[in-house]
């Protein structure tokens, strides 16, 4: 297995809630990243992290949030989002964040916004 | 701009067919190439990647793929399906250098399998 796990699994929230996704991997990676997969659209990156520091910001709307404690968790922490923010979420690791590494999915969190 | 073309939404097959998945991708330098595959509820899995070498590259589950740089293409391969290959099959792109540009990947093929 991909050895990297999302809680949540499945969340729906109103457009005034505050809520977070977890992700941990248990890979030992050290780079971590969001991902954003809406319906038929590739999935879009949203944040890299690389040894706790955020390398990548793909323009996300502020309404959304990430914090990377450690190598081993990232969170997305989300408040008031829109209804086109339901999407899948992904989380992924790999070891490096360089071109070559492989990347290893999580679960991913279903996000419904009301 | 970078972009992964996959030009089939949905494909579907016979169990015990064989099949090809299509992945183009436009970028001016050599790039690294992935296949990964979603299964309903699940993550990304990655089935196999090329950097360099062979153009021919064996993957996991009895998948193949073989980039061809005249025609910028990467497609996925495998003699004989099964149903449980019934899953959702994503091309990637990065390029092929020691800098960390973000990974792009295609649309999606949905692969349907039938008795």
């Amino acid at each position: 297995e991909t050895g990297v796990t999302q809680t949540p699994r499945h969340l729906v929230m109103g457009m005034t809630n505050k809520k977070s996704l977890k992700c941990e991997q248990h890979l030992g990676h050290n780079a971590m990243y969001w991902y954003k997969q809406s319906a038929k659209k590739p999935l879009e990156l949203m944040f890299v992290y690389n040894f706790k520091e955020q390398t990548e910001n793909n323009s996300v709307p502020s309404r959304f949030s990430p914090e990377c404690p450690n190598s081993s968790h990232l969170f997305l922490h989300l408040h008031t989002l829109q209804p086109e923010d339901s999407a899948l979420y992904l989380c992924a690791s790999s070891h490096g964040d360089r071109n070559q590494e492989t990347q290893y999915f999580g679960p991913g969190t279903r996000l419904l916004v009301l | 701009a970078q972009s992964v073309t996959q030009p089939d939404i949905h494909i579907t097959v016979s169990e015990g067919a064989s099949l090809e998945l299509r992945c183009n991708y436009s970028y001016g330098a050599t790039p690294y190439l992935f296949w990964y595959v979603q299964s309903p509820g699940q993550g990304l899995q990655l089935l196999l990647k090329y950097f360099s070498g062979d153009t021919l590259v064996q993957g996991i589950k009895g998948f193949e793929a073989e980039f061809k740089r005249s025609q910028s293409s990467f497609n996925l391969r495998k003699p004989s399906v099964h149903w449980s290959d019934a899953a959702e099959y994503f091309c990637a792109v990065v390029l092929g250098n020691s800098g960390n540009t973000p990974l792009v990947f295609g649309k999606g093929t949905r692969l349907s399998v039938i008795a």
